[in-house]
């Protein structure tokens, strides 16, 4: 069964260190979201990308946030510097289809990353 | 705006017995989606139903059933004799406006089931 694939699985970090987050999403899944989870909540919407393309990032703190998704596939998000309210879950998920279709598809988690920040 | 709300926070039952998790929604779009989510402590959450706004149809997969009501915006979750593996945090989830795509959350109802 096809999966979305997230590494690394736990990161600890100092704070004002750089963290990099990587996401290999489900094969031929033209979208993939970052959402961040904070203990004890639901995940909220980091960015989305259509193919390589940002659909989404309102919401990513881009003085210290990053992402790309430079082939279309698979992504990396980026923290620098880590502060300690960083300290989350990362998850990544991939749906089917473009963001312009007219449904919504479903979206499949993967795994997370679970950041510290010391 | 969209906005779900999880009133239960935690909930916990005794093995075999049923339990229903509660979502209520807010939105103002005519097409929605929800979907419920379990998310077992390794992390992963794991897609359990997706409803569009146009079908109030109930559903039943196993022991698990979904009782959507548009005149209350409720889609509710029942598990029928609940087993321990069911022991997770379940969120429940609204769509963006249509071709966005992105989900909002609830904040989650954690059931422990108790052998």
């Amino acid at each position: 069964e096809a999966e979305v694939a997230q590494s690394p699985r736990y990161k600890i970090t100092e704070k004002s260190q750089a963290v990099a987050f990587w996401c290999d999403p489900i094969s031929g899944h033209a979208t993939l979201y970052w959402y961040r989870q904070i203990l004890g909540q639901g995940p909220e919407l980091l960015v989305q990308f259509q193919d390589e393309s940002v659909v989404d990032d309102s919401q990513l703190p881009k003085d210290r946030f990053s992402a790309e998704r430079l082939k279309g596939v698979d992504s990396t998000l980026k923290i620098q510097p880590a502060e300690l309210g960083d300290s989350a879950m990362y998850l990544c998920a991939s749906s089917p289809t473009g963001a312009q279709s007219l449904n919504t598809d479903t979206q499949y988690f993967g795994p997370g990353t679970r950041l510290t920040v010391l | 705006a969209q906005k779900v709300t999880q009133a239960q926070t935690e909930i916990s039952v005794v093995e075999k017995e049923d339990v229903t998790l509660d979502c209520v929604y807010e939105t103002r779009d005519t097409t929605y989606y929800l979907f419920w989510y379990k998310q077992p402590p390794s992390g992963e959450l794991v897609f359990l139903i997706r409803r569009n706004s146009f079908d109030e149809q109930n559903e039943i997969s196993g022991r698990y059933s979904w009782n959507f009501q548009k005149s209350t915006s409720s889609f509710n979750f029942t598990i029928t004799a609940s087993q321990v593996v069911d022991s997770a945090v379940y969120f429940c989830a609204l769509s963006g406006k249509a071709g966005a795509n992105n989900l909002f959350f609830g904040t989650g109802t954690r059931l422990t089931v108790i052998p």
